[in-house]
C-alpha cells in the first residue's frame, strides 16, 4: 500500500501568489514525522520543513508552512508569495518512528511559477 | 565544499558492466543513506550506514547491489552486471547523528546512471 500520496503531478502558480501542494499519508504508527523536500533541476533534495505527529502547532519556515490535519492524514505544503526560483519538484516524505524505518517519499509534484 | 558530493555525476554503462558510485558525506556525519530515484518517481531507500556499520540494507533490489563504507566516511555503491532497470539517479544523504530517527538528511546532487 502506498504510504505517501501526492495527487498533483503538476501545478502552476502566478508569481507572488500562494500555492498549496497536497500530500496524504497512511500509517498506523502513532509516532511519525512528515517532511517536505524541494528538488530543483540540479538534482539534490533540499529539506524545507518538518512536522512531528505530536506537534501541536503547524510547522512554519519562512514562506513555507505545513497544513497538518492529523485526522485526515494530510500534510499539505503551502508556499506563500511564490517566486520564480520556487519552480521545482516537491516531495512529501514520512518516517515512522517505531521500528527505526527510513524515509518514504511520494511521487512528487512539479511546480511551475509563471511570471 | 561543505555539502555532500557524489561522483561521477553521470555514468553510462553497457548492460552487464559493473559500476561504482561514490559518495563523500559531510565531514563528521555519522549516518549515510543511499536512495534510488527512477524517472518520474520519488527516491526509494536502498541502504543505511552508521559509521562503518551497514545497519539496514533492506532496500537493495538484488544481490547485484553492494554498498560499503569501510572507514566510516566515504561510501561506495557498487552495481554488478548492470541491467536496464538499474537506470536511475542514485542519491546519497548524510546526517550528523546516528539512527534512522534523526530528522535532517543532507542530500548530494546524485549520480545519473544510464544502462544501455
Amino acid at each position: 500500500a502506498q504510504k505517501i500520496t501526492q495527487t498533483q503531478p503538476g501545478m502552476f502558480v502566478q508569481e507572488k501568489e500562494a500555492v498549496t501542494l497536497d500530500c496524504t499519508y497512511d500509517t498506523s504508527d502513532p509516532s511519525y514525522g512528515l517532511f517536505w523536500y524541494k528538488q530543483p533541476s540540479s538534482g539534490e533534495m533540499i529539506f524545507l520543513i518538518y512536522q512531528g505527529s505530536y506537534d501541536q502547532q503547524n510547522a512554519t519556515e519562512g514562506r513555507y508552512s505545513l497544513n497538518f490535519q492529523k485526522a485526515r492524514k494530510s500534510a499539505n505544503l503551502v508556499i506563500s508569495a511564490s517566486q520564480l526560483g520556487d519552480s521545482a519538484m516537491y516531495f512529501c516524505a514520512m518516517r515512522e518512528n517505531s521500528g527505526n524505518t527510513p524515509l518514504v517519499f511520494g511521487k512528487g509534484t512539479r511546480l511551475s511559477v509563471i511570471a | 565544499g561543505a555539502g555532500v558530493s557524489q561522483s561521477p555525476r553521470y555514468k553510462v554503462a553497457k548492460r552487464g558492466q559493473d559500476v561504482a558510485l561514490r559518495c563523500d558525506p559531510i565531514s563528521g556525519h555519522v549516518s549515510l543513506f543511499w536512495y534510488q530515484q527512477a524517472l518520474g518517481q520519488g527516491p526509494e531507500f536502498l541502504t543505511y550506514f552508521q559509521n562503518e556499520a551497514q545497519l539496514d540494507k533492506s532496500g537493495l533490489p538484488s544481490d547485484r547491489f553492494f554498498a560499503e563504507r569501510p572507514e566510516g566516511s566515504v561510501s561506495t555503491l557498487k552495481i554488478q552486471r548492470t541491467q536496464q532497470e538499474d537506470s536511475a539517479v542514485y542519491l546519497c544523504a548524510s546526517s550528523p547523528l546516528g539512527g534512522l530517527n534523526y530528522n535532517e538528511q543532507f542530500f548530494g546532487p546524485g549520480t545519473r546512471l544510464t544502462v544501455l
